[in-house]
Order: structure tokens, then sequence, then C-alpha cells
């Protein structure tokens, strides 16, 4: 059963830069698993930031870049705001199947 | 203005069948490369994929629950349902549906999602 892995926790100063990664239990994560990443907050559902390794949706803030780092897929956020406190997840594409990472909750303090 | 719903019922009884309705407007599921996927949270867990329809019918399932999924589409009614059989307690989540554009894996679109609890 593949699995993908996560940062389970982490904290940032706001202002700070921080990178969450993203990796699959299969090898070093490229471009052919399409990376995407989301953001969910409490009692929300999740919302998509970043699909296609790098690709920001209209409505994602230019803080949010996503990038191939070390054999895995990465979400960096520069310039933290308080509202960036969220779960963060990733999704890997299978080729026809999709599995999400436990996902990252990203404190902001 | 893309927009999707979840609908079906909120609690089922264990060894039951769960129908779930996915509607969505400001696209088409006949155009090439629309894809609608089901994806579930239970309480305070991760996100977890279970299927995927194309626009050209094919399907996808997730391994673990392969044999207990159905995904289908009816294009006219811009709706893609999906059936869960025996429900079990741990089956209890909130069950959301996504826009897929397969012309390059992006997941943009969510649903606001709908709480399934399986309990007699």
């Amino acid at each position: 059963q593949t699995v993908v892995t996560q940062e389970p926790s982490l904290t940032v100063s706001p202002g700070g830069t921080v990178t969450l990664t993203c990796a699959s239990s299969t090898g070093a994560v490229t471009s052919g698993y399409y990376p995407n990443w989301l953001q969910q907050k409490p009692g929300q559902a999740p919302r998509a930031l970043i699909s296609n390794t790098s690709h920001r949706h209209s409505w994602t803030p230019a803080r949010f870049s996503g990038s191939l780092l070390g054999g895995k897929a990465a979400l960096t956020l520069s310039g933290v705001q308080p509202e960036d406190e969220a779960e963060y997840f990733c999704l890997l594409y299978y080729g026809g199947s999709w599995v999400f990472g436990g996902g990252t909750n990203l404190t902001v303090l | 203005q893309v927009t999707l719903w979840e609908s079906g019922p909120a609690l089922v009884m264990p060894t039951q069948t769960l129908t779930l309705t996915c509607t969505f407007s400001g696209f088409s599921l006949s155009s090439s490369g629309m894809c609608v996927s089901w994806i579930r949270q239970p309480p305070g867990k991760a996100l977890e994929w279970l299927a995927l329809i194309h626009w050209d019918d094919d399907k996808f399932y997730s391994a673990s629950l392969r044999t207990r999924l159905t995904i289908s589409k009816d294009t006219s009614k811009n709706q893609v349902v999906l059936t869960m059989t025996n429900m079990d307690p741990v089956d209890t989540a909130t069950y959301y549906c996504a826009r897929v554009d397969g012309s390059s894996w992006t997941v943009d679109y969510w649903g606001q999602g709908t709480l399934v609890t399986v309990s007699s």
C-alpha cells in the first residue's frame, strides 16, 4: 500500500518562511505525480492552493509556492500571515489513483 | 462559476448501502478532460481519496475500498453518484466531491462536504 508522508506539525513565526514536504513510499516524487496542495481550516472544506507541482490557482496568494525538493514535493510559505495557520495536505497521482498525505498542522506563533 | 454540493443521508445503519450525490454547475462532465472525484475525512483525521470518474466514463477506485465502491455519472443532470456498500461505524466521515481537470491532474473546486454517521 502506497504511503504519502508529510511532517505532522510545524511552527513558524509571523513573517517567516516555512517549507512543508511530501514524500512517497514508492520513491522520489517527480512532476509525473502532479502534486497538489490543499489548505484546510477547522470546520471548513479543503481549499486548493497549488496544482501540478507549482501552479497557483487564481485565488492562491503569491506567498505560497510549490516545487520539487530533494525527491519530495514541497510547499513554501514566504512572509507567513496569521491566517495561514491551518492543516495542509498534499495529494499525489499514481496513474489513475490518488493518495493523500497525512497532513501538516501549521502553527503560526 | 464552478460549484459542487454533496447530498445524501446524514445517518446510515451498519451493513446498509450509502448513496451520495454530487451535483455540480459551471462545467460539464462531457467536456474532454473533466473528472469528478470523491474524498472523505473521518472526524479529526486526514483526507482519504475514494474514487474518480472521467468524462469518458473511465473509473478509478481506492485499492482498499474497491470492492465496496461504485461511481457513476449522469451528464444530463450534472450529477455524480457514489455508492458504498456494507457501511461500518469506521466509515463515519465527511464526504466531499471535487472537480479534477484531467488534462493537468488539477484538483481545484470542492464541495462543502456532507457528514455521514454510521450507527445503529
